[in-house]
């Protein structure tokens, strides 16, 4: 069982918005700015999308946009196109020894 | 542009050791800004951070409480590469393994990855 609580699904159709929650603890998503989101699709390695909560990394496209409140961090992909079907994950430092714990993936279907 | 490639077998049978390398390009092992990491996937464990290697000066690894008994992860600055080893696997350890570079808080670049299947 994942550390991060997401949820297993979400779906909408093109040119709408979505969001995503990862809920952890004050020991992880409430205690540290450090949350991430990462995207990957079927067979590929996890891809950057948020860092620091809120941050996008140079090429990622500003339809995606983080934020936090309390424990639990949200992803917003706004204009959904066809290729954002895909996993995506949340991940967080903690202050356990585990250093960096993750969610248990939302699955996005473009409709 | 950073990128991560990674090597080594996709079988392994349980009680022997998985191994793994990762050779980078676009950045230095040796790097005193990035950390070395490796991170599994499973669909019973979901991700999971293994550990990791960095250099300030010396040499320095952390690894995850749940395979700290059985994990090294190496640096070869000769080979600009980082190594995974997991001693005494079982089927459980089965899962597709990443390499990935650590920046000050987020993993970017990842490896392609690479599917470790415990088994006789």
């Amino acid at each position: 069982q994942s550390a991060l609580t997401q949820p297993a699904s979400v779906s909408g159709s093109p040119g709408q918005s979505i969001t995503i929650s990862c809920t952890g603890t004050s020991s992880d998503v409430g205690g540290y700015n450090y949350v991430c989101w990462y995207q990957q699709h079927p067979g590929k390695a996890p891809k950057l999308l948020i860092y620091d909560v809120s941050d996008r990394p140079s090429g990622v496209s500003n339809r995606f946009s983080g934020s936090k409140s309390g424990n639990t961090a949200s992803l917003t992909i706004s204009g959904l196109q066809a290729e954002d079907e895909a996993d995506y994950y949340c991940s967080s430092y903690t202050s356990s020894s585990t250093r960096w714990v993750f969610g248990g993936g939302t699955k996005l279907t473009v409709l | 542009q950073v990128q991560l490639q990674q090597s080594g077998p996709g079988l392994v049978k349980p009680s022997q050791t998985l191994s793994l390398t990762c050779a980078i390009s676009g950045d230095s092992v040796s790097s005193n800004s990035a950390a070395w990491t490796w991170i599994r996937q499973s669909p019973s464990r979901g991700l999971e951070w293994l550990g990791r290697t960095y250099y300030r000066s010396k040499w320095y690894r952390d690894y995850a409480v749940s395979v700290k008994s059985r994990i090294t992860i190496n640096p070869d600055t000769s080979k600009n590469q980082f190594s995974l080893q997991l001693n005494s696997v079982t089927p459980e350890d089965t899962a597709v393994y990443y390499c990935a570079r650590e920046g000050r808080n987020w993993f970017d670049p990842w490896g392609q990855g690479t599917l470790v299947t415990v088994s006789s």
